[in-house]
């Protein structure tokens, strides 16, 4: 069974700085997907970016980016120039190629200061 | 495209009693997820529907949980009875098959089991 783990409870940072956050995964799989996903106090999850395992090249959205390191089985988010609308609960998540059911973190609650 | 559609928002219930859930995926995704979101904690798959099939309700309390998805669209969660553990954020999402769009969250029901 997968999992993933992500070590950071709660993170702040000043606006406009940039912020890491670290997920770990653990699969048998060499095939799969992994994704950042961002769920403010609606609730509703929203994409902030994916990553096919099969691709070398970072997923980069804007300013969100990723460090794939698929031998140390690590999938780090980066936010450049953090904006106060980034304050959220972060979580990492996994699936499959042959399993599409998701499997997720316990999450990063993140908090720009302004 | 219009979102994935839950219902109700929020819901308080005592103990013992029934509750029903209800979501509408995004129109064409033929795959569709109930996941379970405990304070605090990353979202736990209940449920996956492909089209009107079960493919993966291996979490699901069966002497409890119930689900269903008619004609391969809506699908309907229902709890009975309650307990006071039940009290969550229950989330619908859905996918493509081919899942190139990524996962599509609903806004989700806070249940509250007093």
């Amino acid at each position: 069974a997968q999992t993933v783990t992500q070590s950071q409870p709660e993170m702040s940072v000043q606006e406009a700085e940039t912020v890491t956050l670290s997920c770990t995964y653990d699969t048998s799989e060499s095939n799969y997907y992994l994704f950042w996903y961002k769920q403010p106090p609606s609730r509703q999850m929203i994409l902030v970016i994916r990553q096919e395992a099969y691709k070398q090249q970072n997923a980069t959205e804007n300013r969100f980016s990723v460090n794939f390191q698929k031998a140390a089985k690590s999938f780090s988010l980066k936010i450049s120039d953090s904006q106060l609308g980034d304050t959220a609960m972060y979580f990492c998540a996994f699936a499959g190629f042959g399993n599409e059911k998701l499997t997720f973190g316990t999450g990063t609650r993140l908090t720009i200061i302004p | 495209e219009a979102g994935v559609a839950q219902s109700p928002r929020y819901k308080i219930i005592e103990k013992r009693q029934s509750v029903a859930f209800w979501c509408n995926p995004i129109s064409g995704h033929a795959t569709l997820y109930w996941y379970q979101q405990i304070l605090g904690q990353g979202p736990k798959l209940l449920i996956q529907f492909q089209n009107n099939g079960v493919v993966d309700d291996s979490q699901l309390p069966k002497d409890r949980f119930s689900a269903e998805r008619l004609k391969g669209v809506d699908s309907t969660l229902k709890i009975q009875p309650a307990k006071l553990e039940d009290s969550a954020v229950y989330l619908c999402a859905s996918s493509s098959v081919d899942r190139m769009g990524g996962y599509t969250f609903g806004s989700g029901t806070r249940l509250t089991v007093v």
